[in-house]
């Protein structure tokens, strides 16, 4: 399956907005209300942070947050802290493969 | 809480099969889909079969169809993956997740069980 399309890294120093992007296709991130955002990091599972593009599942802080426009979806972290130093993927609901497909992940650095 | 325990995973030789677990804890499990994610060693997460909560539709990802099985035991309140014909290319952690609550995402995830196929 093809991925997704994110930046293979973004950084910010503390208290930076970082936004990251994930490009998709009418099939997947365009046609669906259905991308969700995980959080990884090394050696762990990944965490649900988004879902359904811009909800938040409780105990995740509102300085994350989602939105989409045609096929690219983004991820927002507001305020960044030195916790949120991790991998982050993307993911939607594909009508070719009926499964998700996953972006490549993006690293994201605390400066 | 949600609880997802993989087991199953080792070491195995090329064109060789394995069966995955995972132990579901915490909540009503038939009432739910399941997955499998894998990810190969350094590299991202890829979605590997997913399942309908009463198991009457499976969806796999192409390289693995034709020598994966998804499947669940709902008595049982577990998750299985049986994987036949292993290539090297099937080396990675795989991780069950539940599917979210009326949405297609992974809202809870397990530890992950390690697979390695080398001769």
């Amino acid at each position: 399956q093809s991925a997704l399309t994110q930046p293979r890294s973004v950084s910010g120093t503390p208290g930076q907005s970082v936004t990251i992007s994930c490009t998709g296709t009418s099939s997947d991130v365009g046609g669906y209300n259905s991308v969700s955002w995980y959080q990884q990091y090394p050696g762990r599972a990944p965490k649900l942070m988004i879902f359904d593009v811009s909800k938040r599942p409780s105990g995740v802080p509102d300085r994350f947050s989602g939105s989409k426009s045609v096929n690219t979806a983004s991820l927002t972290i507001s305020g960044l802290q030195a916790e949120d130093e991790a991998d982050y993927y993307c993911c939607s609901y594909s009508v070719t493969y009926n499964l998700g497909v996953f972006g490549g992940g993006t690293k994201v650095t605390v400066l | 809480q949600v609880q997802l325990v993989e087991s199953g995973g080792g070491v195995v030789q090329p064109g060789g099969s394995l069966r995955l677990s995972c132990a579901a804890s915490g909540f009503i499990f038939s009432a739910f889909g399941m997955h499998w994610v894998r990810q190969a060693p350094g590299k991202g997460l890829e979605w590997v079969a997913v399942i309908w909560h009463d198991g009457s539709k499976q969806y796999y990802m192409d390289s693995v169809k034709g020598r994966f099985t998804i499947s669940r035991d709902n008595s049982k309140n577990t998750l299985s993956l049986q994987m036949n014909s292993l290539g090297a290319d099937d080396t990675a952690v795989y991780y069950c997740a539940r599917v979210g609550p009326g949405g297609w995402y992974g809202d809870s995830w397990g530890q992950g069980t390690l697979v390695t196929v080398s001769s």
